[in-house]
């Protein structure tokens, strides 16, 4: 079975600064996704980020970036100039290669402030 | 494209009665997952359709079901409700292809009372 554990319930970031969410997974696979979506208080789940296992550089969207370490089984998630609009739960997500099912973390509440 | 739609958004039943929610996927998305957000387990996996087969079950009783139909649209239902399903129930969809993202609709949140 998978875990995801995110050990950061929530953080505070000032507007313009930078954050890094920490999440680690356990698996035998060798074939996966992984993702971090958020959840702001519209509750509408928004993907942020994926990143292929099989792939070493890690991906980067605009302001999002991850730190993928497959030998430890790391996966952060580093938002750079955070803006008031970042504020949200962020969730780190597992799906194996082979199927459709999400396996998520608890979540990190991020809070950024003027 | 439009995005994940799901229908009702707000639902308030009470213990015993059961419920049907709606989902329907982004055009040309073969693939729906549902998902059941609570405060207490966070977001947990119910099941997966693709060309209106079950094809992944999460760990639910039996009063869970679903069913997909052949334009991909997803039906899930609640039987026998009980306090504990008051959640908000999330619906994803995919191509369905091994390496596809799943999207997010808004939710249904449901209230038992």
């Amino acid at each position: 079975a998978q875990t995801v554990t995110q050990s950061q319930p929530e953080m505070s970031v000032q507007e313009a600064e930078t954050v890094t969410l920490s999440c680690t997974y356990d698996t035998s696979e060798n074939n996966y996704y992984l993702f971090w979506y958020k959840q702001p208080p519209s509750r509408q789940m928004i993907l942020v980020i994926r990143q292929e296992a099989y792939k070493q550089q890690n991906a980067t969207e605009n302001r999002f970036s991850v730190n993928f370490q497959k030998a430890a089984k790391s996966f952060s998630l580093k938002i750079s100039d955070s803006q008031l609009g970042d504020t949200a739960m962020y969730f780190c997500a597992f799906r194996p290669r082979s199927w459709g099912k999400l396996q998520f973390g608890a979540g990190t509440q991020v809070v950024v402030t003027p | 494209k439009a995005g994940v739609t799901q229908t009702p958004r707000y639902l308030i039943k009470t213990r015993g009665q059961q419920v049907t929610l709606s989902c329907s996927p982004i055009s040309g998305h073969r693939s729906v997952s549902w998902y059941q957000q609570t405060p207490g387990q966070g977001l947990q996996f119910l099941f997966e359709y693709f060309s209106e087969t079950q094809r992944n079950k999460g760990n639910f009783p039996g009063r869970f079901s679903g069913r997909q139909f052949s334009n991909s649209r997803s039906e899930m239902n609640v039987s026998t409700l009980e306090l504990g399903d008051s959640a908000l129930y999330l619906c994803a969809s995919s191509l369905g292809q091994e390496e596809e993202t799943q999207y997010f609709g808004p939710g249904t949140r449901l209230l038992v009372l």
